[in-house]
């Protein structure tokens, strides 16, 4: 089984939905990432978090340390927020990551 | 210009042939990693170094090898490639004083098809 676990794998909306990628991890760990693949392949870190929640615009990141578990939400959608999401942690007493999978996110006009 | 270059971005090559990928960085970060990308699976791990004289193997290192000429330069060889090898091919540097976050800073990728 995966130390880290997204869902869904794909998710298709239409503009103007909110949107929500779950995170969840059977590890101890020091912070959690999120980061977002375009289409061109390049990748760019969104979030860094250890606790709580952070706000960038339209995207908001929690985290919730008991439960093992992480959200990415996206408010009004838009085309291009299409992309992948990719949840990443750093393992407790680790300097590397652990990645997930990835979440395929496509939002329609 | 970008901080974390690849080279080349994009290689077709066939099998039992020798590859370099070069990756190369101007962020001054000690650490440098390569990961290996497949669709469905995720980032995977090839190889690490936290610096010129520390390499250390990742999850997936069987087949490839890596050289660390400087603290800036990290160069990931497939010695004889086969094709389970095709993948999308990622550099990433970090600096150690982040801390707890570790974030990591990625270069653009290198597609690698073996025939």
């Amino acid at each position: 089984k995966n130390e880290v676990e997204q869902s869904p794998q794909n998710l298709t909306a239409q503009e103007g939905e909110f949107i929500t990628i779950n995170c969840s991890y059977s590890v101890g760990i020091s912070a959690l990432h999120w980061l977002q693949q375009h289409p061109g392949g390049g990748i760019v870190s969104l979030f860094m978090l250890s606790s709580g929640k952070k706000k960038h615009g339209r995207l908001i990141a929690t985290i919730n340390i008991q439960e093992k578990h992480s959200s990415l939400h996206i408010t009004a959608s838009h085309p291009r927020d299409s992309a992948v999401y990719i949840c990443a942690v750093n393992k407790e007493g680790a300097q590397k990551l652990v990645f997930g999978q990835g979440t395929r996110l496509t939002i329609n006009p | 210009d970008a901080d974390v270059t690849q080279t080349p971005r994009n290689r077709i090559t066939k099998t039992g042939k020798r590859i370099m990928l070069e990756c190369s960085q101007t962020k001054g970060h000690d650490r440098m990693y390569w990961y290996r990308q497949d669709p469905g699976l995720g980032l995977r791990l090839i190889y690490y170094s936290f610096d010129v004289k520390d390499i250390n193997k990742g999850e997936i290192s069987d087949g490839y090898s890596v050289s660390r000429q400087a603290q800036a330069k990290f160069s990931l060889s497939l010695e004889s490639a086969i094709p389970n090898q095709t993948a999308l091919y990622f550099c990433a540097t970090s600096d150690p004083s982040g801390g707890k976050y570790n974030e990591q800073f990625f270069g653009p990728g290198t597609r690698l098809t073996v025939l």
